[in-house]
């Protein structure tokens, strides 16, 4: 089936410092979406990205679907306590009204006051 | 709150036996997805419902089984549970099959 591989799987930052992290798919995707998960809760959608190439903001956040679209990225700025989570990347190939996620294991992030 | 609820939060029973989680999705969401999520293997895309039909088919095991009904909410039902059965269940709505979907906060298996 098909495969995400999301990276770093961990990260620790100070407060204020910027993240990256990035999805490699070995298929392309017609949709990438980034969700974040805190404990004990579903994860929250952040970005939804549709074409190749899409650069969309929400606040602090930043995605990018890959040209490839076999790739996405995800930038967080100046990073505060409450970015604290597990961050999924997914992608989706929708067709024939069928509509179904692959996610990538999770980035961890810990923020350091 | 994404507006997606699932019932129980936490359930714990016995292997062999055979159990019901239910899900309301958002108001006005026809599609919903239900996924498995265990530390070895992710988030797992199971099956999903639109209007009331199976659309797609994902890992989910033939001893799990779901079905949407006429008011729209779901329930995925699982069967001879094995330990490895235990894991967070999350149900997912979306108003069309091509939109972004939102998760509910899960159920919690726990089969001892």
């Amino acid at each position: 089936g098909q495969q995400l591989n999301q990276s770093p799987q961990s990260m620790f930052i100070q407060e204020g410092e910027d993240v990256s992290m990035n999805c490699t798919s070995s298929s392309i995707f017609n949709t990438w979406l980034w969700y974040k998960q805190e404990p004990g809760e579903g994860p929250v959608l952040l970005i939804a990205l549709y074409k190749a190439g899409e650069l969309t903001s929400n606040g602090r956040l930043t995605a990018q679907f890959g040209i490839t679209r076999k790739d996405s990225f995800l930038n967080i700025s100046a990073s505060i306590p409450s970015d604290v989570g597990i961050y999924f990347c997914a992608g989706a190939y929708s067709g024939a009204g069928s509509y179904q996620l692959t996610f990538g294991k999770g980035t961890k992030l810990s923020v350091i006051p | 709150d994404s507006g997606v609820t699932q019932t129980p939060k936490h359930l714990i029973t016995a292997t062999g036996q055979r159990v019901t989680l239910r899900c309301s999705p958002r108001s006005g969401d026809l599609s919903v997805y239900w996924y498995q999520q265990s530390l070895d293997q992710g988030l797992q895309f199971l099956i999903q419902y639109y209007n009331g039909e199976e659309r797609a088919k994902g890992n989910i095991l033939e001893r799990f089984s779901a079905q949407q009904f006429p008011d729209l909410h779901s329930e995925l039902n699982l069967s001879s549970l094995e330990l490895g059965d235990s894991a967070l269940y999350f149900c997912a709505s979306s108003p069309r099959t091509r939109d972004p979907a939102f998760f509910g906060q899960g159920t919690r298996l726990t089969v001892v």
